[in-house]
């Protein structure tokens, strides 16, 4: 089966700038989340969806940040307009099920810098 | 709130030596673990999961872990240590029965594998 998709897998744009990211999960996965890492911090956690509604975005920072999931097929991650501290890599993760059931598979990311 | 503490954020082994990485965990539920792996410009690879049953967990490149209520520990262990297995680790958490999909992530331990 194929993996999770992300693109692109580098964006660099200059502070001010918009950039979607997209992300395009295994085929039936209702479950879809963001993820980011910020250099040298920990990966965290930034929204699910199910299906197309997001069922948590607790983890969103701010609201330059929109995520859609239109269709609950692939979703788009904005960054509008982006800022120096937003650079870092963006992963996206999909799930048939919870994560005690497999655990997630996640897409290779895209690693983004703002200048 | 769950939280992971990955005790090393390097640990430099000798082809063919054992690996040991560390984790402890804090969860307020009997939470799920897992241990993912990052090669260089690749995604997040799922190594292994614990969901409540055994407590040796084994995965993926003769990766093992094992689970310790007592300690609240997750230790990942490799007997023989191959060039491939460098890269960064990631213990992460997870309970469900909190109310979210969230995964918490570790701040990642580097493995470096001398020749």
């Amino acid at each position: 089966e194929a993996g999770v998709t992300q693109f692109p897998s580098h964006s660099v744009i200059e502070k001010g700038q918009t950039v979607t990211l997209r992300c395009d999960p295994i085929s039936g996965h209702d479950n879809l989340y963001w993820y980011r890492r910020v250099m040298g911090k920990e990966i965290k956690f930034l929204l699910h969806f199910v299906k197309e509604s997001k069922q948590d975005e607790s983890g969103m920072p701010n609201n330059r940040f929109l995520a859609e999931r239109t269709g609950g097929t692939y979703s788009t991650l904005k960054v509008q307009p982006a800022e120096l501290e937003d650079s870092g890599v963006y992963f996206c993760a999909s799930s048939l099920a919870g994560p005690g059931k497999d655990g997630y598979t996640f897409g290779s990311g895209t690693r983004l810098t703002v200048v | 709130a769950q939280s992971v503490t990955q005790l090393d954020s390097h640990v430099s082994v000798s082809e063919g030596t054992p690996v040991l990485l560390r984790c402890n965990y804090s969860s307020s539920y009997s939470p799920s673990l897992f241990w993912y792996v990052q090669h260089p410009n690749k995604g997040l690879q799922l190594l292994l999961k614990y969901t409540s049953a055994a407590t040796l967990v084994k995965g993926i490149n003769g990766f093992e872990a094992e689970f310790k209520k007592s300690e609240t520990s997750f230790h990942l262990t490799k007997p023989s240590a191959h060039m491939s297995d460098a890269a960064e680790y990631f213990c992460v958490v997870s309970d469900p029965r909190a109310g979210s999909y969230q995964l918490t992530f570790g701040k990642g331990t580097k493995l470096s594998v001398i020749p």
